[in-house]
């Protein structure tokens, strides 16, 4: 049981460049959810999603998509990378809404715009 | 609009001291409140949860306090060590999350621990 894996690591994008942040989680969860931490900061919430085939956009959801086609993977797509984009990103999962009992992050995937 | 905020960007304490970070919420609606820590270059960790019926909940070394009527929220380490350094999030569960399980998050407090 692997819980949340993220991949990769690490990036560096120049601008402009196009990247898929992947997210998979093994514990047959039906809530997923991408936040982004800047330094310093608090996690904000880009997307997220209550099941496969269904997803919503956060509060910073400019400049990226997602998509859900499985229970397990939940890929996030940055088209036109921006310095602004510059963060920590993380993927969570929950196997309940209206609580957050459980609620598992991945280890996060830091990516540099330059 | 919606915001949960931390008095103070860092604490430095003592090994054995307790301590006691603190977090304000504007959302009155939110009914649900998390406490995560999230070590260096990991993500975060749940810590101890609290709904807004109750104003008090223990766990482990660790006690969350909700305050309704200030919005106010604690989360208080017993005995603190050297492990428990980390930068510690308060998180609510917002006005109109629904059955989305969406949280918001505030800026977090790093906590030092001195030997």
């Amino acid at each position: 049981n692997a819980g949340v894996t993220q991949t990769p690591k690490f990036r560096i994008l120049k601008i402009g460049q196009s990247m898929t942040l992947q997210c998979t989680q093994d514990m047959n969860h039906n809530y997923m959810y991408w936040y982004r931490q800047d330094p310093g900061m608090g996690l904000k919430l880009i997307y997220y999603s209550v099941g496969a085939g269904i997803t919503d956009k956060g509060e910073v959801p400019n400049g990226y998509n997602v998509s859900r086609s499985t229970t397990e993977d939940f890929p996030l797509r940055l088209e036109l990378a921006a310095p602004s984009q510059t963060s920590v990103y993380f993927c969570a999962s929950s196997p309940v809404a209206g609580t957050n009992y459980g609620y598992t992050f991945g280890s996060g995937t830091r990516l540099t715009v330059v | 609009g919606e915001s949960v905020g931390l008095h103070l960007p860092t604490l430095s304490v003592q090994e054995g001291d307790n301590s006691i970070i603190n977090c304000a919420y504007s959302n009155s609606a939110s009914d649900y409140f998390i406490w995560y820590k999230q070590e260096s270059g990991k993500g975060p960790q749940f810590i101890i949860d609290i709904r807004s019926n109750m104003d008090k909940r223990q766990g482990q070394r660790v006690t969350v306090l909700l305050n309704k009527t200030v919005k106010h929220l604690s989360l208080q380490i017993a005995a603190t060590q050297p492990g428990d350094s980390a930068v510690y999030f308060c998180a609510e569960n917002g006005r109109g999350s629904g059955n989305t399980g969406k949280l918001i998050f505030g800026q977090g407090t790093t906590l030092q621990v001195k030997p």
